[in-house]
């Protein structure tokens, strides 16, 4: 079946850890996205990419760093310097255009200990 | 830039009740807007969509139609079952930010027998 798949659905993160976040999507499109998730503050854009290779940042880009080496893969590095990690993160892909859908992953939550 | 603004919830109703759920949005040129749903731990669905004034989107008995001189996207269904408690999304794109998603807060819906 085509979609987005995330892994792993729940991760844990020492204080001082870099973790990385797997996005990966079969569905052949250009443009990937990552959000992130705290209650009562909807979706925030963290990184998009239109195209391989190339990525921009979002609105709250910082402490995080994605790499766009593959058209279907688009994983996202939580490094030390994000003050406040805990949060559900989704990764959606879509075809380039403002009149396409996005398609969503299940998510993964990250957890601070 | 944009925006979308929904109305807080939790939104509490009985079964077959009818649903409202208000959205605007604020944004220049011709957005598309969007309704997505999440059920509890899991990723975005696409509900419905439209992508210009006066269009109706219509999915499993949910409806918005696209108010260009109200700027409003407001989610309506007749009679509201159970399984549709869930968190509802207004969401829009836009020409010049391409495919990317602005994001309202969220709306939690409850359905009780």
């Amino acid at each position: 079946d085509g979609g987005i798949t995330q892994s792993p659905k729940y991760l844990f993160r020492k204080e001082g850890q870099n973790v990385t976040l797997s996005c990966e999507q079969n569905l052949n499109h250009d443009a990937m996205y990552w959000y992130r998730q705290d209650p009562g503050q909807g979706l925030r854009l963290i990184y998009y990419s239109q195209i391989v290779n190339d990525f921009q940042k979002g609105d709250i880009a910082e402490g995080y760093s994605v790499s766009r080496e593959k058209k279907e893969s688009f994983p996202l590095t939580v490094t030390s310097a994000q003050k406040n990690p805990t949060a559900f993160y989704l990764c959606a892909s879509s075809q380039e255009g403002a009149r396409t859908e996005a398609f969503f992953g299940q998510g993964t939550r990250l957890t601070v200990v | 830039g944009n925006s979308v603004t929904q109305m807080e919830g939790p939104v509490t109703l009985s079964e077959e009740a009818f649903l409202t759920i208000n959205c605007t949005y604020t944004a220049t040129g011709y957005p598309s807007l969007f309704w997505y749903v999440q059920y509890p731990g899991e990723g975005l669905q696409l509900l419905l969509k439209a992508t210009k004034a006066d269009d109706k989107g219509s999915n499993k008995g949910f409806e918005a139609t696209y108010r260009k001189e109200t700027t409003s996207f407001h989610l309506e269904k007749g009679s509201v079952q159970v399984s549709d408690s869930a968190v509802y999304f207004c969401a829009l794109t836009n020409t010049g930010t391409a495919s990317k998603l602005t994001f309202g807060t969220g709306t939690r819906l409850q359905v009780t027998l």
